[in-house]
């Protein structure tokens, strides 16, 4: 069983939908949760991240976090075309010498 | 805005040559990674570098080897390139100091084809 569990889709939906990406987890000693997203033929860039347990809310995007279940998810409000991509979740223990632990992204396509 | 800057984005190359993948990153981070990424895999380490001339063993550094002479630049070596390591290699870097954030700064990536 992998450490990071993420559906890798394709998850299409129709333009202003809201979107929920989703991944679960088995260390529950992880601290530090980050979303990346990653345009085709490009690096990863950061999202979001958050620390522990909640919700945190960037704009049209919000990242939660439910250490009991060990689930987090990403959601996208007013979903554009321009959020088509793959989004990776990735999370990390304090003191890791940032090795990050990575899911396998969920590509999602957003139609317009 | 940092960049990190990957010099060959597509080789291709043949089975038992000696491949070179090298990464800059303008930003005068400390830290630096190598990452494969595979479909259904997402990405793994091989290597990373936390300072001039060190360097740690990541999940999967068989095949590899790497290179760290200066500050700003991280080299992958493959010693005998082998069809099995046809992959997209990413360059990271971080700044000490944002450990808790984890915001690596990644290059746009190099696709290398095994023959």
């Amino acid at each position: 069983q992998k450490e990071v569990e993420q559906d890798p889709g394709p998850l299409s939906v129709p333009e202003g939908a809201i979107v929920s990406l989703n991944c679960t987890y088995s260390n529950s000693a992880f601290q530090y949760f980050m979303w990346y997203r990653q345009y085709s033929r490009k690096g990863p860039e950061l999202l979001m991240y958050t620390y522990s347990s909640g919700n945190k809310e960037d704009g049209r995007f919000t990242a939660q976090v439910d250490k009991s279940s060990k689930y987090i998810s990403l959601f996208i409000r007013d979903s554009q075309p321009s959020d088509s991509a793959t989004y990776l979740c990735a999370m990390n223990l304090i003191y890791s010498n940032y090795q990050l632990i990575w899911g396998a992204g969920t590509k999602l396509i957003i139609k317009p | 805005d940092v960049k990190v800057t990957q010099s060959s984005r597509y080789l291709v190359k043949r089975t038992g040559e000696k491949v070179f993948l090298e990464c800059v990153q303008d930003m005068d981070h400390e830290n630096m990674f190598w990452y494969r990424q595979d479909p259904g895999l997402g990405l793994r380490l091989i290597y990373f570098s936390y300072d001039v001339k060190m360097k740690e063993k990541g999940d999967i550094p068989e095949g590899y080897s790497v290179s760290r002479e200066k500050k700003e630049r991280f080299s992958l070596i493959l010693e005998s390139a082998s069809t099995n390591q046809t992959s997209m290699y990413l360059c990271a870097s971080i700044p000490r100091l944002a450990v808790n954030t984890g915001e690596l700064f990644f290059g746009e990536g190099s696709r290398l084809t095994v023959l």
